[in-house]
């Protein structure tokens, strides 16, 4: 059993650049959340996707979108980056269906991609 | 809005002595509760959860409804436990998970 995997490990972007990052679930799992991580903050969930539809946001605004592919990796994006968008990019999956995790889900997380606005 | 807060940014203990994380939440409805670790150069990952009223590594967590706390604890601290806790937040059947911004528990020889 593989574990969930992200890429880059690290990225630079200047301001108004766009960046896509990707994150490989763990095998046997169909749900993919994201999450943004500043400097000493705790993970701030993005979305989710479940079976390559989105299934859940927080507050982040419409340049942040994502995809799910049928084997259930994804991809995160971010139009018009911004300095405030620096932060670890964290990618967690796990087996939770469409109603989202429950109790007894597990989520595994990924190393994380640390991107950088300049 | 639910909300998680871990008033304690750092936390040092010497080895064998109890330890407390403190996490406070408010949430009007039926929480599900997380504690999430991540030791040095690792990932991030679940410690223990409410539901299952289970002692993981030596820890256990306690909801109190009435003063919205779940505190991890620990009688006897190891040096192995030095690491970052995070304490998480979920709605029933919801996907949007909550975090605390953290503390970062240093048990000193």
């Amino acid at each position: 059993e593989t574990g969930v995997t992200q890429s880059p490990t690290h990225l630079i972007k200047t301001r108004g650049q766009q960046v896509t990052l990707r994150c490989s679930s763990q095998s046997g799992h169909n749900t993919v959340s994201w999450y943004q991580q500043a400097l000493g903050q705790g993970p701030q969930f993005i979305f989710q996707y479940y079976r390559e539809e989105e299934n859940g946001r927080g507050n982040f605004p419409p340049r942040f979108s994502g995809l799910q592919f049928p084997n259930y990796s994804s991809e995160l994006n971010v139009n018009a980056l911004e300095l405030d968008d620096s932060a670890l990019y964290l990618c967690a999956s796990s087996a939770a269906g469409r109603g989202g995790l429950t109790s007894t889900d597990t989520q595994y997380f990924g190393p994380g991609t640390r991107l950088t606005v300049l | 809005a639910q909300r998680v807060t871990q008033p304690e940014k750092l936390l040092s203990v010497f080895k064998g002595a109890p330890v407390e994380l403190k996490c406070n939440y408010s949430y009007s409805g039926s929480p599900e509760l997380f504690w999430y670790v991540q030791y040095s150069r690792q990932r991030l990952q679940l410690l223990l959860r409410h539901i299952s009223r289970e002692s993981i590594k030596g820890f256990t967590a306690d909801l109190n409804k009435g003063e919205t706390s779940f505190h991890l604890k620990k009688p006897f601290a190891q040096e192995e436990d030095s690491a970052m806790y995070y304490c998480a937040l979920s709605r029933y059947n919801n996907n949007d998970m909550r975090f605390g911004a953290g503390t970062r528990l240093t048990v000193k020889p």
